[in-house]
């Protein structure tokens, strides 16, 4: 079956550091890569919508200029948090869609917990 | 307005019994609706696929039923286990790349 993986699994950081979160698919190509963040006890938020090769389509209220996403390949998305704060502090997940599969489904990787200090 | 909601919100149930998870969605146009499993500190874990032309799917001891006229579904684990403990996501596609998640249910399982 199609797995994701993201690295690191959780990072702590100080406050006003960058942290980069790496998604991988590795067994198929995704040309399309989703960002979603997760509060406790909430439903996935999608941030954005990572498009290899091009630039990332950003949802309403999340700042693209601190959630920095490249997507260069196939099969590697990053989300680079800057500047990151106390309020970013949250679970960070991505999917992948695999565009083989006739659901057009999303794969979800086992996710981020970033915790800033 | 797209909306998928769940209910109930948290359910207790005892090892070995069963227990069935409800969502609604005012999701237009449809394309699919899908049920995950989260576990804690987990990415979510597909279970079902349906579309509107699919009135039931299973998946070992995971069923879902889907009614398009209602814009119903039904998530039914039979003989549950520990390891079932976990949140439950509705999710409806309308087509696009977008993904319409409700709030989710979270099940215990306690023997």
């Amino acid at each position: 079956g199609a797995v994701v993986s993201q690295h690191p699994s959780w990072v702590i950081c100080k406050s006003g550091t960058s942290v980069k979160i790496e998604c991988r698919s590795l067994d198929f190509q995704a040309t399309t890569m989703f960002w979603y963040r997760q509060f406790p006890k909430q439903s996935l938020m999608l941030m954005a919508t990572s498009n290899e090769g091009s630039k990332a389509t950003y949802e309403q209220g999340v700042e693209k200029d601190k959630f920095l996403i490249n997507h260069a390949s196939l099969t590697l998305s990053t989300l680079t948090v800057t500047s990151a704060h106390p309020e970013d502090s949250s679970f960070y997940i991505c999917s992948a869609r695999d565009i083989t599969s006739g659901w057009n489904e999303q794969f979800f990787g086992p996710g981020t917990r970033l915790t800033v200090l | 307005k797209n909306q998928v909601e769940q209910s109930p919100q948290s359910l207790i149930i005892l090892e070995g019994k069963n227990c069935t998870l409800q969502c609604n969605y005012t999701v237009s146009p449809f394309s699919n609706l899908r049920w995950y499993k989260q576990d804690t500190g987990r990415g979510p874990v597909s279970l079902t696929i349906m579309t509107f032309s699919e009135n039931t799917k299973s998946n070992g001891r995971y069923t879902a039923t889907l009614d398009a006229d209602t814009k119903q579904s039904s998530l039914h684990i039979t003989a549950s286990q520990l390891s079932d403990s976990a949140s439950y996501i509705c999710v409806v596609s309308g087509g696009t790349d977008k993904l319409i998640f409700g709030t989710g249910t979270r099940l215990q399982v306690f023997p």
